[in-house]
């Protein structure tokens, strides 16, 4: 069982919006720990879409944005498409001195 | 363009040793602007971090791996290894090694990885 609570599945219909949440707890995420997202498409290596919280590296589309509030964060991607179909994670840090990554959450494109 | 490349066996035995390299080319290891991480994943699971390596060798682990894992350098050859002793089946795993910019976070063991290496499956078994 993951440190940090992602919801298994997510599914949205092709233009719609979506989000995936990450659900942590006073010693990861409310202790101020910056939250990272990643894609995940299958049979490919986990790539970075949101770093410290909110910032997206080079290269990612604007469809996708993150926010943090509390022992949670979120995921947020708009104007869904097929090719967004993928796992996603998210990751922090734990005052346990680990790194955690949440358990994934499985997006479907309807 | 970075890229990173794990290398090693793809069968260990039960309690045995799992070794792996990861090379860097693009880049050098060497620089103190990055720190350089190892996760797995167990087939059709999620994202498990190892350990990760700072300043050309300094190191921090998962504390539930710490007893069996060393992360090590070797910048001569722009490569650093791991290697995660006494395997057992639950050790079954793509295994890949990543990049983490030291200016991604607030929290320097806190990183976030930008780039990955393409994985490479350890499988576990007599």
């Amino acid at each position: 069982q993951s440190v940090l609570t992602q919801p298994p599945s997510v599914s949205g219909a092709p233009g719609q919006r979506v989000t995936i949440s990450c659900t942590g707890s006073s010693s990861n995420i409310g202790a101020g720990y910056d939250v990272h997202w990643y894609q995940q498409l299958p049979g490919t290596a986990p790539k970075l879409l949101i770093y410290g919280d909110i910032n997206r590296p080079s290269g990612v589309p604007d469809r996708f944005s993150a926010s943090k509030s509390g022992t949670s964060a979120s995921l947020a991607i708009t104007g869904l498409q097929a090719e967004d179909e993928a796992d996603y994670y998210c990751q922090s840090y734990d005052n346990s001195l680990s790194v955690i990554f949440g358990g994934g959450t499985k997006l479907t494109v309807l | 363009q970075l890229q990173l490349q794990e290398s090693g066996p793809g069968l260990v035995k039960p309690s045995e040793t799992l070794s792996l390299t990861c090379t860097v080319s693009g880049g050098s290891i060497s620089s103190t602007r990055y720190y350089w991480g190892w996760i797995r994943q167990p087939p059709g699971k999620g994202l498990e971090w190892i350990g990760s390596m700072y300043d050309s060798g300094s190191t921090y682990y998962n504390p539930s791996l710490k007893s069996r894992v060393t992360i090590s350098v070797d910048t001569s050859k722009n490569h650093f290894s791991l290697k995660l002793n006494s395997v057992t089946a639950a050790d079954t795993a793509v295994y890949y090694c990543a990049r983490a910019p030291s200016t991604y976070s607030s929290s320097r063991y806190g990183l976030p990885f930008d780039y990955w290496g393409q994985g490479t499956l350890v499988t576990v078994s007599s």
